[in-house]
């Protein structure tokens, strides 16, 4: 099983603050995803990613896929208590299996 | 808008009763998994069906087994529940969608085993 790490592990901030989640492994994936989850419901997914230095943006969430499809960022800005939750990277290589960071907890304080 | 339900969302089991945990998706998914959440461990992989009565192992599938009858039902069953299958249980679908399978999860299942 492919190892991705996620990092930081916790990450606790003040509304307004800017912010970056790490995804990182050894491996290549031919697409990546990020998703968030909230206190007892399942992950719901925010992106993918499929092509090496791609950007995309969903309102003042940035996600980057390096250039060589091993590792990716999600980057917040002016972050908001709405954004409070776990935050799940997953990397497909091959197949219909994702294998998933173990996330970051993010809590956004008013 | 994909719809996966899971029919329980808090479920309390006896060690050594059987389980079952169902998921139906309602989008005509090939691929379904089963996982568990615990903390520090993230979502591992239980089980996962690319077609109906079609199943491969994930990485923890010890205590566990699925049926896959009907292409829009997955079910994950515990023959025997230990205290230590104390979980939270997801259940995801996927299709394939240009180069990526893109999955959507239901909204857990939280078992204890006493």
């Amino acid at each position: 099983t492919q190892l991705l790490e996620q990092s930081p592990q916790f990450l606790s901030i003040q509304e307004g603050e800017n912010l970056t989640v790490y995804c990182n492994s050894s491996s290549v994936f031919s697409s990546l995803q990020w998703y968030r989850q909230e206190p007892g419901e399942g992950p719901v997914l925010l992106v993918t990613v499929v092509t090496g230095g791609e950007v995309k943006k969903l309102k003042r969430l940035t996600f980057q896929f390096g250039d060589a499809r091993k590792d990716s960022s999600l980057h917040i800005t002016a972050a908001q208590p709405g954004d409070t939750g776990l935050y799940l990277c997953a990397g497909q290589t091959s197949g219909s299996r994702l294998t998933f960071g173990e996330g970051t907890q993010l809590t956004v304080n008013p | 808008d994909v719809k996966v339900t899971q029919s329980s969302r808090y479920l309390v089991k006896r060690t050594g009763e059987k389980v079952f945990l169902e998921c139906v998706q309602d989008m005509d998914h090939e691929n379904m998994f089963w996982y568990r959440q615990d903390p520090g461990l993230g979502l591992r992989l239980i089980y996962f069906s690319y077609d109906v009565k079609m199943k491969e192992k994930g990485d923890i599938p010890e205590g566990y087994s699925v049926s896959r009858e009907k292409k829009e039902r997955f079910s994950l069953i515990l023959e025997s529940a230990s205290t230590n299958q104390t979980s939270m249980y997801l259940c995801a679908s996927s299709f394939r969608q240009a180069n990526s399978y893109e999955q959507y999860f239901g909204p857990g299942t939280r078992l204890t085993v006493t």
